[in-house]
């Protein structure tokens, strides 16, 4: 079955403590990207990958990092959390020449 | 850059009867349209894409939407909405890449009995 993974599901940290939220491909795909979603904004983009060692950064970086060491996985990083961190977070993933991304089930983070 | 309006954050309807939300977007290139839902607690679902063609696409879940040139438009609509069609409904547009998605603010559709 097709599926992106994403860990944890929920999260309660607080401000200063690195957290590393994972995501997960089982489908090849080749590009990858990360989104936070808030209320009364939609979804935006943080950062993502076209593929393995290629990154860039999307509309809403600040705070974050991510790796794309192999095709499946790319992790985001919050190297020091803050409070305005706290958000839904989704990953997507989405085959070269495609049309369609795909989403993760999300990560609720709460940073205290 | 492209951006999209959803214009109403929030849609009350009674099971059965028809909606229509609404989504206007704003490029100056060739564009490609997509409605998602989001249940909830859950991630996005693909409801319906234009990449090309027909205006009228047709989606899952009995839902279509027209795409509209000339007035910036992408409206989703249904002609009868169940209760288990109580979510956030995000439009969203894409470049040629199709490598980045810029979303509307949502909609939440709230069907009740």
């Amino acid at each position: 079955e097709a599926q992106v993974t994403q860990n944890p599901r929920y999260l309660i940290t607080v401000t200063g403590k690195k957290l590393t939220v994972t995501c997960s491909q089982n489908m090849n795909h080749e590009y990858m990207s990360w989104y936070r979603q808030d209320p009364g904004l939609g979804l935006r983009q943080i950062y993502y990958s076209m593929n393995v060692e290629v990154t860039d950064k999307g509309d809403v970086p600040e705070g974050y990092k991510v790796s794309r060491k192999e095709k499946r996985n790319f992790p985001l990083i919050l190297e020091s959390p803050s409070p305005n961190q706290t958000s839904l977070y989704f990953c997507a993933t989405q085959a070269a020449g495609g049309d369609t991304q795909y989403f993760g089930p999300g990560t609720r983070l709460t940073v205290l | 850059a492209q951006s999209v309006t959803q214009l109403d954050s929030q849609v009350p309807v009674f099971e059965e009867a028809p909606v229509e939300l609404r989504c206007n977007y704003s490029s100056s290139v060739s564009v490609y349209l997509f409605w998602y839902v989001q249940y909830p607690n859950q991630g996005l679902q693909l409801l319906l894409k234009y990449l090309s063609g027909s205006t009228l696409v047709k989606g899952i879940n009995g839902f279509e939407a027209e795409f509209n040139k000339s007035q910036t438009s992408f409206h989703l609509r249904k002609p009868s909405v169940h209760i288990s069609d109580t979510a956030e409904y995000f439009c969203a547009v894409s470049d040629r890449g199709f490598q980045k998605l810029v979303f509307g603010t949502g909609t939440r559709l709230l069907v009740s009995p």
